[in-house]
């Protein structure tokens, strides 16, 4: 069973840095993209980005690029998703989640709530 | 860019009743690269249709996709009082940025 579990985020300062983590199991987490989708309070869903664990090519949404990190260890089926500084504007609800041949989302994290705020 | 428009926002309907769920590229792409998904609160979304068409497993039967030209459709059959949550289409376009993107959502209330 394709399962991603989810760990990290919490509450934070502006300005702190923080790592939210994807741990994967039951498929072969190389060869699958997984992807970060955001989803602010109440609005709708937003792709960030997607790393290919298999040589850790990573594509951002543009919006996000340069906003956060998408990283990938393949050693442990792990992803990540890094912010070096926090803005209030990061408060959501983060999932991670498989991509199936390039194009559908087909397994999804529990979710990880980022509360940012002084 | 490739602009998708999910309609309506809001659908009120009564259990039992078909509902029917549009989504609207602004140009021709594949079918195979436009997919429904179902978000229950406080939950993670769930696939329901991949490549516009095919039922994910587990999904009932009563969930269809279909396309015609840039208008693609979710179809819930005889809804049940668990079918009444939000609805996201999605649709990747490699051949522009961002890669993904996803309707605005339909909320699916009891009538």
């Amino acid at each position: 069973e394709v399962q991603l579990v989810q760990s990290g985020g919490g509450v934070k300062k502006p300005g702190q840095s923080l790592s939210v983590s994807c741990e994967t199991s039951g498929y072969t987490f190389s060869e699958y993209f997984v992807a970060w989708v955001r989803q602010k309070p109440g609005k709708g869903l937003e792709w960030m980005g997607s790393v290919l664990p298999r040589d850790s090519y990573v594509v951002y949404n543009p919006s996000f690029e340069g906003q956060v990190v998408i990283s990938a260890d393949r050693s442990i089926s792990t992803a990540y998703l890094t912010w070096s500084s926090l803005k209030a504007s990061d408060n959501g609800m983060y999932f991670c989640v498989r991509v199936e041949r390039f194009n559908w989302f087909d397994s999804w994290g529990q979710g990880t709530p980022v509360i940012v705020s002084s | 860019e490739t602009v998708l428009t999910q309609s309506p926002g809001t659908l009120s309907l009564s259990p039992g009743e078909r509902a029917t769920l549009s989504c609207r590229t602004s140009e021709i792409v594949a079918g195979t690269f436009v997919s429904w998904y179902q978000q229950k609160p406080g939950q993670a979304p769930r696939l329901l249709i991949s490549a516009a068409t095919n039922r994910a497993t587990g999904i009932p039967e009563r969930f269809s996709g279909s396309v015609s030209g840039t208008d693609f459709t979710l179809s819930i059959s005889k809804l049940e009082p668990e079918d009444f949550v939000m609805y996201y289409c999605h649709l990747y376009d490699a051949s522009t940025s961002p890669l993904y993107t996803f309707g605005q959502g339909t909320n699916l209330e009891i009538k």
